[in-house]
Order: C-alpha cells, then structure tokens, then sequence
C-alpha cells in the first residue's frame, strides 16, 4: 500500500490562480519530497521539508509539513498553464533507505 | 538531460520472453533506485542498490532481478514478462544511502508487453 496518498486526484484551476494539493502519511519520516512529473516523462525533484522543519519556500512553492498530523501540503502560487502536471510527495522513512511515493495529483492549469 | 540515463526508452516484446533495462547514474552517484508505474498509477518501489550492494527491497516480484556493476550503472532483468508488467520503468540515482537530498530521475523505460 502506498506511504503518502495525496488529496486532491484531480485539480483543475485558471492561470493566476494558487494550487493547493496535500499529502498525508502513514509512518514516520526523516523528510518529505515534492516531485513533478510531466506526462510520461521522468520526475523531477521540486523541493525537499525535514522532519524538524515546518514550512519551506522555493520560488512559488511553499510546503508545509505537520508531523503531528502526518501531513504536508504543496502551495503552488499565480500558477502558470507550464504547471500542467502530475505533482507527487515522496516520504523518507525512518530507518529505510528507500523514498515511498504517493499515487499523485494531476494539476491542469487553463490558460 | 538529468544525469540519469535510461535505455532503451521504448521496448514492445511479447508474454513470457525476457528484457533488460538499463540504467546509468548521474556521475558521482552511489545509489540507484527501480521503481514501476503502471498506468494512472502511482510510482512503486522496487529495489535499491548502493555501490554495487543491494539496500532495500520493495514489491519486486520473483521474476525481476536487478544488479549494480562495478561502474554503478545498474540493469533490471524483468523475465517470464506477463501483460501486466506493461508500464514505464524508472531509474533513479542519489548521491546519498538514502536520498535524504532527493532523487534524479531518469526519463523511463516504456515496456509494453503484447
């Protein structure tokens, strides 16, 4: 069974507009990882949370992660129709050298 | 290019026979992570491989095998392939045990198996 389901499935927002996903967990973790992946291609790293950190910047991306809750959430902000993609978080477990990923949000952005 | 290179890209062969997967590491990397994505699926693990030594294991079947060379570029051996081991196969490569700094993704093997 997946580590991290991400909620929403689907978004589908207008340029200009912030997109929201989220991320829960089911174990403990040394960090958190956003990926994108565009249709059929290779993944690509977006931004890396620790377990001791709260809340991360990186460009127009915030990340925010409530171990307590076993949750995080990607803040992808004035999206652009380029975010068009599948977006997946990705858990380091304790004690494992292996990332788990989640089964994904697909984000369309219309122009 | 990320670093991270897999071959072929594409491959189309036939129930029960036999294919290898590619992978070479983005140079400086020690570890080289399989995972599979079957369609409108979500990405699973398969194995890990640090400096030629096998790490973790996930939901890899018994007719997969995979190895890590002395010049780290890592092959998967899928065997005895079955229409459901149709999907897109990436490679992944960190400069860590464990991807504490995330992982560089190669651009995926395509299998379709008819």
């Amino acid at each position: 069974s997946q580590q991290g389901e991400e909620d929403p499935q689907a978004l589908s927002i207008q340029e200009g507009e912030n997109a929201t996903m989220n991320c829960s967990y089911k174990t403990s973790i040394n960090n958190l990882q956003w990926y994108r992946q565009n249709s059929g291609r290779g993944l690509v790293h977006l931004i890396l949370i620790r377990s001791n950190e709260r809340e991360k910047h990186s460009g127009r991306l915030r990340v925010t992660l409530d171990t307590s809750k076993k949750s995080s959430s990607l803040l992808i902000t004035a999206s652009r129709a380029a975010d068009t993609a599948s977006y997946f978080c990705a858990t380091g477990i304790i004690s494992s050298y292996k990332l788990i990923f989640g089964s994904g949000t697909r984000l369309l952005v219309r122009p | 290019d990320s670093g991270v290179t897999q071959t072929p890209k594409h491959l189309i062969t036939a129930t029960g026979q036999r294919v290898t997967l590619r992978c070479s590491p983005r140079s400086g990397d020690l570890s080289v992570y399989w995972y599979q994505q079957s369609l409108d699926q979500g990405l699973q693990f398969l194995i890990q491989y640090y400096n030629g030594e096998e790490r973790a294991k996930g939901n890899i079947l018994e007719r997969f095998s995979a190895q890590q060379f002395p010049d780290l570029h890592s092959e998967l051996n899928l065997s005895s392939l079955e229409l459901g081991d149709s999907a897109l196969y990436f490679c992944a490569s960190s400069g860590t045990e464990g991807g504490f700094y995330g992982y560089t993704f190669g651009s995926g093997t395509r299998l379709t198996v008819v």
